[in-house]
């Protein structure tokens, strides 16, 4: 069965630092990936996606992620932080067959130091 | 134009009523979710229709019943509800894969 595993429930960066969120996944093929975002209150927005091709893939917002197959990873980073992306992100997984199942990990909190 | 809109977006009632969100989605997609959210931001599917048939039901009480009267609309009705239900319920709509979500109802159930 697919997972997701985002070990990280919480992380705390200085604004204008980098930033790196962890995603792992389980799943038996070549799956298709996310990263949302989630502010508070609202709904999640979709950052970025990863189907094929470049494993290096660009976002919104100045997000940027890396597939890597060999460690079955999707981790999202940033080059510098902004105090306005704290937030909720959430890595997500599915495959485009007769489910159509898009699977979260549990998500992970970002805080920003001023 | 909001591209998934849910109704209400805030719903507070009492233990053993029957209530129902209503979603729509203006983008044409073939897919709708509904989810729920827990206290702890995780994210549970719940429910996905495809062309208005269901594809799939997760281990979800029959207290809950979605229903797709067409492409654009998927609502969520759910019979005596619980203390347990209390959640933010979203609605979602995509085309392969690629997930659009509504602002979220909040249910709590008193």
């Amino acid at each position: 069965a697919q997972s997701v595993t985002q070990p990280d429930i919480h992380i705390t960066v200085s604004e204008g630092a980098s930033l790196e969120l962890r995603c792992n996944y389980s799943y038996g093929a070549t799956p298709y990936l996310f990263w949302y975002v989630q502010s508070p209150g609202q709904g999640l927005q979709l950052l970025l996606k990863y189907f094929s091709g470049d494993t290096l893939v660009q976002g919104i917002k100045g997000f940027e992620a890396e597939f890597k197959r060999s460690q079955s990873s999707f981790n999202l980073r940033k080059p510098s932080v902004h105090w306005s992306d704290a937030a909720e992100y959430f890595c997500a997984v599915g495959r485009v067959d007769s489910s159509y199942k898009l699977i979260f990990g549990s998500g992970t909190r970002l805080l920003v130091r001023p | 134009d909001t591209a998934v809109s849910q109704t209400p977006k805030y719903l507070v009632t009492q233990m053993g009523n029957d209530k129902s969100i209503k979603c729509e989605q203006n983008l044409g997609h073939d897919t709708m979710y509904w989810y729920k959210q827990d206290s702890k931001k995780f994210l549970k599917i719940m429910f996905s229709y495809n062309n208005k048939e269901l594809i799939i039901n997760e281990t979800v009480p029959n207290r809950f019943s979605p229903k797709s009267p067409d492409k654009a609309h998927l609502n969520l009705h759910i019979n005596s509800l619980e203390l347990g239900d209390s959640a933010v319920y979203f609605c979602a709509s995509s085309q392969a894969l690629e997930a659009f979500f509504g602002q979220g109802t909040r249910l709590t159930v008193v």
